[in-house]
């Protein structure tokens, strides 16, 4: 069963702590992306990467950071920079033809205790 | 800047109703524009995608228009379904450019 898994589904931060979000994608695309949304907001570019052992900084990548060891994953650590963190966390996969379609997973809900 | 408004923020239509959502979009070079559905608290599904030469897309019960002229974009429901309430985004994308442009999203409620 093809698809992105994202976990966990909800995670809490305590102050000065930092966490990180999976996300493990089985459909070979080779570009994977992190996106951020709050309400009233358009999806924002954290981060994304086109191939292994690579990685750009999007719109809003302050507080953030990703690894590509692997082309099935990309996790996102959350930093204590990070002074705003909670959001509801997207990551998505593509495979980089022409049109380019975003493959969504199912999302990480971060709220700060 | 790159942008993408949809109007309207919210809407809310009786089961079996037709309705139709817009966007507008200032991306430049523009390359394509899709539209995504979003269920509460789940990730986008993509619905269509048009490039700049395409002018009319269906998917089911949902068609996409495109106007690259006036850069306008609707996706036309028809005799929706409970089903179909969740949030409609618009996304442009330039051409060359791996970024998208996301709209803030329509906000669609389906009643019985």
């Amino acid at each position: 069963d093809g698809g992105i898994t994202q976990s966990p589904k909800y995670l809490f931060r305590k102050e000065g702590q930092n966490v990180t979000l999976s996300c493990e994608q089985n459909l070979n695309h080779d570009a994977m992306y992190w996106y951020r949304q709050d309400p009233g907001q358009g999806l924002r570019l954290i981060y994304y990467s086109q191939i292994v052992n690579d990685f750009q900084k999007g719109d809003i990548a302050e507080g953030y950071s990703v690894s590509r060891e692997k082309k099935e994953s990309f996790p996102l650590t959350v930093t204590s920079a990070q002074k705003n963190p909670t959001a509801f966390y997207l990551c998505a996969s593509s495979n980089g033809v022409a049109k380019n379609i975003q493959y969504f997973g199912a999302g990480t809900r971060l709220s700060v205790l | 800047k790159n942008q993408v408004e949809q109007s309207p923020q919210s809407l809310i239509i009786l089961e079996g109703k037709n309705c139709t959502l817009q966007c507008n979009y200032t991306v430049s070079p523009f390359s394509n524009l899709r539209w995504y559905k979003q269920d509460t608290g789940r990730g986008p599904v993509s619905l269509t995608i048009m490039t700049f030469s395409e002018n009319t897309k269906s998917n089911g019960r949902y068609t996409a228009t495109l106007d690259a002229d006036t850069k306008q974009s609707s996706l036309h429901i028809t005799a929706s379904q409970l089903s179909d309430s969740a949030s409609y985004i618009c996304v442009a994308r330039g051409f060359g450019n791996e970024k998208l442009t996301f709209g803030t999203g329509t906000r669609l409620t389906i009643i019985p």
